[in-house]
């Protein structure tokens, strides 16, 4: 049971380049989301699902696209990446009981 | 929408004594308020949570007390020690329309020897 995994860990992206970050669970949650962490701060929803075909947007989704086509599989996409977005970006699933379960984040630099 | 806040943003404390968090949150309507630690460059883990029906929870070293009339809640950690040094967030949501978690800025716990 590997929980939820993200790829990649580490990314460098130029100013306007897109990239998919990857995110996948192996819980069979039905709630996923996901957050960013900027230096020193908390963490903010970016978007989240409430199960596969259905996504919804969260605090800070400006710049950001979603898709949730498995239950297992919920990826985050950038368009046009700009320095505002450097960042790190943790996927979760979440449980029953509510616990939700981080991945291992990915670094995202735009330079 | 919700608001968590939290304090003190830094908190440093010496081996064995006790270390106390407090958040405040705005929605009235949150009902689940969990506590995640974070060790620097890893993940965030749940260590305690408790509802709103319950007014505290205790694990071991760890408990959290929960207020509704003021709205807040708190995390104290007994008998710290060094493995304790990392950060710690407070969350709220509402069990309802997606279970969002809004997380306050974090504590950043140095227990010292």
């Amino acid at each position: 049971n590997a929980g939820v995994t993200q790829t990649p860990k580490f990314r460098i992206l130029k100013i306007g380049q897109s990239m998919t970050l990857q995110c996948t669970q192996d819980m069979n949650h039905n709630y996923m989301y996901w957050y960013r962490q900027d230096p020193g701060m908390g963490l903010k929803l970016i978007y989240y699902s409430v199960g596969a075909g259905i996504t919804d947007k969260g605090e800070v989704p400006n710049g950001y696209n979603v898709s949730r086509s498995t239950t297992e599989d919920f990826p985050l996409r950038l368009e046009l990446a700009a320095p505002s977005q450097t960042s790190v970006y943790f996927c979760a699933s979440r449980a029953a009981n509510n616990e939700q379960f981080f991945g291992p984040g990915t670094r995202l630099t735009v330079l | 929408g919700e608001n968590v806040e939290q304090h003190p943003s830094t908190l440093s404390v010496q081996e064995g004594d006790s270390a106390v968090i407090k958040c405040t949150y705005s929605d009235s309507a949150s009902n689940y308020f969990p506590w995640y630690k974070q060790e620097l460059g890893k993940r965030p883990q749940l260590i305690i949570d408790i509802r709103s029906n319950v007014g505290e929870k205790k694990d071991q070293r760890i408990a959290v007390t929960l207020n509704k009339t003021a709205k807040h809640f708190s995390l104290h950690i007994t008998e710290t020690q060094p493995e304790d040094s990392a950060v710690y967030f407070c969350a709220a949501s509402f069990t309802g329309g997606g279970n969002k978690l809004t997380f306050g800025t974090g504590t950043q716990l140095k227990v010292e020897l």
